[in-house]
């Protein structure tokens, strides 16, 4: 079974520019989620997807961060204009809920942004 | 609101010594307790879970962590340790909707 695949696996660009992370889930996972980790710190949660539905977008910085996940399977995390505390790493994970609300999630290795 | 707190930045322990890596929580209900390991430019991977039952859970890897309600911990050990367990390690717990996670522990096993 593969896993959740992210892409690019590395992004460097100059603030102001615009970037963007792309991700697909493990097959069947009706959630998805973007996490961004600092470094020295946890995962933290920027957005959450039930099928298409955005239903947990409260940590996501609205102004200049927005996500789409159109069909319910892949999604897209776009950052416009990029600043230089965007400077982390994006991880992507899924989780299904067949068996219930308390699965683990499936991450990816993660897309690591530097803005210069 | 939940949340997680690993009080060690860093474990160091020689090979073939057993491991703990600490881990408290706070929650206001059931707690839903999760450890994952991150690998150098990896994704973070699943090790085990505390739902509910023995508060001896079994994970990946050899990986064992024990639930103490009255603690309020939840510690992953592992009786003896090796060299390729080196990581960060991060304790998690999860409500409906959310998952938080600790700041991580970095776990280094010299041979």
């Amino acid at each position: 079974e593969a896993g959740v695949v992210q892409s690019p696996r590395y992004k460097i660009i100059e603030k102001k520019q615009p970037v963007a992370f792309w991700c697909n889930p493990i097959s069947g996972h009706n959630t998805l989620y973007w996490y961004r980790q600092n470094l020295g710190q946890g995962p933290e949660l920027l957005i959450r997807y039930e099928n298409e539905e955005a239903v947990d977008d409260s940590q996501l910085p609205k102004d200049r961060f927005s996500a789409e996940r159109l069909k319910g399977v892949d999604s897209t995390l776009k950052i416009q204009p990029a600043e230089l505390g965007d400077s982390a790493v994006y991880l992507c994970a899924s989780s299904s809920r067949i068996s219930g609300s308390y699965n683990e999630q499936f991450f990816g290795p993660g897309t690591r942004l530097t803005v210069l | 609101a939940q949340s997680v707190a690993q009080p060690e930045d860093q474990v160091n322990v020689a090979e073939g010594n057993p491991l703990t890596v600490k881990c408290t929580y706070s929650v206001s209900g059931n707690p839903y307790l999760f450890w994952y390991v991150q690998y150098p430019n990896r994704g973070l991977q699943f090790l085990l879970k505390y739902i509910t039952g023995d508060n001896l859970v079994k994970g990946s890897y050899g990986f064992e962590a024990e639930f103490n309600k009255s603690q309020t911990s939840f510690h992953l050990k592992k009786p003896s340790a090796l060299v390729s367990d080196s990581a960060l390690y991060f304790c998690a717990v999860r409500d409906w909707k959310d998952m938080r996670f600790g700041a991580g522990t970095r776990l280094t096993v010299k041979p």
